[in-house]
């Protein structure tokens, strides 16, 4: 089945403890994405990789890393995790085409809870 | 730079009434149109997409079409169901703008029985 994994669904942690969520694609795709969702703000983009290797920021990059160094995972690290962070957070994969825009596949999300 | 609005909600309809669901957006490209939909405790799943004017999507009963004289891209549905009950987001996506996705704030719609 075709899918895109998050893990943990759920995280309660407190400030400044390192934490780490994976995300890993079973489709090939070649664009992996992370977002937060907040309440009447939508979506919004964290990071972005188009390929292996190949990271970029999206709109509020800020206290948050990324690695692609297989082309099926695309873990979010917070370093130092701060309450500002407490969101829920969904990871999504699409193919890539030059020529079109292909829509995204999500997983089910994660929820951190940032104290 | 590129940009959507959506209605804001909740949206609250009675079984078998008509839903529309507002959608207008800004680009400086030729974007993709999606709605995607997200049912409590899930990820989005693409609903319907449209990726040229005049395109229509169309999926379990809902439709839109790709306006591009209004930029609009606005959800319908003849007939709502209890179980239509979820979030609605509407998103572009633009090659001019890096293939980066765009999503609006979410529309919540309640269909009671």
């Amino acid at each position: 089945e075709a899918q895109v994994t998050q893990n943990p669904r759920y995280l309660i942690t407190v400030t400044g403890k390192k934490l780490t969520v994976t995300c890993s694609q079973n489709m090939n795709h070649e664009y992996m994405s992370w977002y937060r969702q907040d309440p009447g703000l939508g979506l919004r983009q964290i990071y972005y990789s188009m390929n292996v290797e190949v990271t970029d920021k999206g709109d509020v990059p800020e206290g948050y890393k990324v690695s692609r160094k297989e082309k099926r995972n695309f873990p979010l690290i917070l370093e130092s995790p701060s309450p500002n962070q407490t969101s829920l957070y969904f990871c999504a994969s699409s193919s890539f085409n030059p020529d079109s825009n292909q829509p995204q596949h999500f997983g089910d999300g994660t929820r951190l809870s940032i104290l | 730079g590129d940009s959507v609005t959506q209605m804001e909600g909740p949206v609250t309809l009675s079984e078998e009434a008509f839903l529309t669901i507002n959608c207008t957006y800004t680009a400086t490209g030729y974007p993709s149109l999606f709605w995607y939909v997200q049912y409590p405790g899930e990820g989005l799943q693409l609903l319907l997409k449209a990726t040229k004017a005049d395109d229509k999507g169309s999926n379990k009963g809902f439709e839109a079409t790709y306006r591009k004289e209004t930029t609009s891209f606005h959800l319908e549905k003849g007939s709502v169901q209890v179980s239509d009950s979820a979030v609605y987001f509407c998103a572009l996506s633009d090659r001019d703008g890096g293939f980066k996705t765009i999503f609006g704030a979410g529309t919540r719609l309640f269909v009671k029985a």
